[in-house]
């Protein structure tokens, strides 16, 4: 069964740092892409990162370019997001999530439960 | 590319048939249209990808439809476990992956 169990969530002020982690078990890591996709409280879905198997094709959402960072250990079946200069619209849970590619297109399968970020002095 | 959900709220009766939209700012590439369905307090689930193929394990009387600018979500029978919050997904342009606002499917 495909698990993926986010952390590292919490409370911090505008200009501060976090680093969300995510678990992954069930599942071979090292043969997805995977993702990071975050909901505003009570709004919508928007996609943040993502990274490719090997770790070295990565992709961000205009808004989070330059603050913030994906990385994976595929030895350690992990996903990260390295989150920097938070601002108070960075505000969401996210969600790590395992892709599912058909031919060119990417969509997302298996989704964590989440972990809220809240930023706010 | 922006994705336009309707209605915002859509109030049916178990048994009863929904169809829910979601319209394209521009053309959608070769049809790289996902639908997910949320339930209070739960992550997205995937419901249907390439715009009609149902992902594993979703029942069939959830289908998909559509091309270009404009695509269908539509469950034939509602039942209970159904209402929920829908979103579609686009591949393909920036940002690369992009939802719409989602549509509310209540009980009547």
């Amino acid at each position: 069964e495909v698990q993926l169990v986010e952390s590292g969530g919490g409370l911090v002020q505008p200009g501060e740092s976090l680093r969300l982690s995510c678990a992954a078990s069930g599942f071979i890591f090292s043969n997805y892409w995977m993702s990071w996709v975050r909901q505003d409280p009570g709004k919508g879905l928007e996609w943040v990162a993502n990274i490719n198997y090997h770790g070295d094709e990565k992709y961000y959402v205009d808004s989070v370019k330059g603050r913030f960072t994906i990385s994976r250990d595929n030895a350690k079946n992990s996903l990260y997001l390295q989150m920097n200069n938070l601002r108070a619209g960075d505000t969401a849970v996210y969600y790590c999530v395992r892709e599912l590619i058909v031919g060119v297109a990417e969509y997302f399968h298996h989704w964590g439960q989440g972990t809220l970020v809240t930023v706010s002095s | 590319i922006v994705l336009t959900q309707s209605p915002g709220t859509l109030s049916l009766s178990p048994g009863e048939r929904a169809t829910l939209s979601c319209r394209a700012s521009q053309s959608v590439r070769d049809s790289y249209l996902a639908w997910y369905q949320q339930k209070p307090g739960q992550a997205p689930r995937l419901l249907i990808y390439g715009a009609s193929t149902r992902a594993t394990g979703i029942p069939d009387r959830f289908s998909g439809s559509g091309s270009g600018t404009d695509f269908t979500l539509t469950i034939t029978r509602l039942e209970s476990e159904d209402f929920a919050v829908y979103y579609c997904q686009q591949y393909g342009s920036s940002p690369p992956m992009s939802f719409g606002q989602g549509t509310r499917l209540e009980i009547k």
